[in-house]
């Protein structure tokens, strides 16, 4: 069974500096995707990034950005220049390559305190 | 803004009673639609798979008789919390893929906030 394991409860940062967030998994599986997940005080689910194991480039979106290091089965998730609205939990997910067609597993969240 | 809704928000029910939660995706057809559950400062358990026109595959330690899941169309599928007691208190969350692969977007709904009296 897969698992996630997000070791922060919380975190806070000062606007316009940056974050850094933890997440390990454990799987035996060689194809998958990991993502972050952003769950504002509005409960929606908002995809940050994500990330293919078989890709060996960290993706970046705008300010996010991961370091994933699949043989350690670490995925960080890099937070530059935070702003108020970054003020969430955040969670890490695992999913499987094929056929699961959104079957996700979460990490227990990280909450995020962006201070100005 | 969100390409799936659930409604309610948030409903309130006494003991006993039964509440049934939609799931519905807008603009786009799911074959299969996904039921988590989320308790207070916890991470998001997946429940159970719903598939149109077929049984829902409910994840282990949920019960399906509890849960009752029906995906009678290609934009709807519903949860039913049946007979229903405080410690079903919770919030829950369905989603949905727009496409039949991975790298389909997969949308999540804005949930709802029971609370079982």
């Amino acid at each position: 069974a897969q698992t996630v394991t997000q070791s922060q409860p919380e975190m806070s940062v000062q606007e316009a500096e940056t974050v850094t967030l933890s997440c390990t998994y454990d799987t035996s599986e060689s194809n998958y995707y990991l993502f972050w997940y952003k769950q504002p005080p509005s409960r929606q689910m908002i995809l940050v990034i994500r990330q293919e194991a078989y890709k060996q480039q960290n993706a970046t979106e705008n300010r996010f950005s991961v370091n994933f290091q699949k043989a350690a089965k670490s995925f960080s998730l890099k937070i530059s220049d935070s702003q108020l609205g970054d003020t969430a939990m955040y969670f890490c997910a695992f999913m499987k390559y094929g056929g699961s067609q959104g079957n996700l597993i979460f990490g227990k969240g990280t909450k995020l305190s962006v201070k100005p | 803004g969100a390409v799936v809704s659930q409604h309610p928000s948030r409903v309130i029910c006494k003991s006993g009673t039964s509440v049934k939660i939609e799931c519905r995706s807008l603009d786009f057809q799911a074959t299969t639609m996904f039921w988590y559950r989320q308790f207070p400062k916890q991470s998001l358990m997946l429940m159970a798979t719903s598939n149109e026109g077929s049984k829902a595959t409910y994840e282990q330690g949920v019960e399906k008789d509890k849960f009752l899941i029906n995906h009678a169309s290609l934009t709807l599928s519903t949860l039913t919390v049946t007979s229903a007691h405080p410690e079903d208190s919770s919030f829950y969350i369905c989603s949905a893929r727009d496409g039949g692969d991975d790298n389909s977007p997969l949308h999540f709904g804005n949930g709802t906030r029971l609370t079982v009296t």
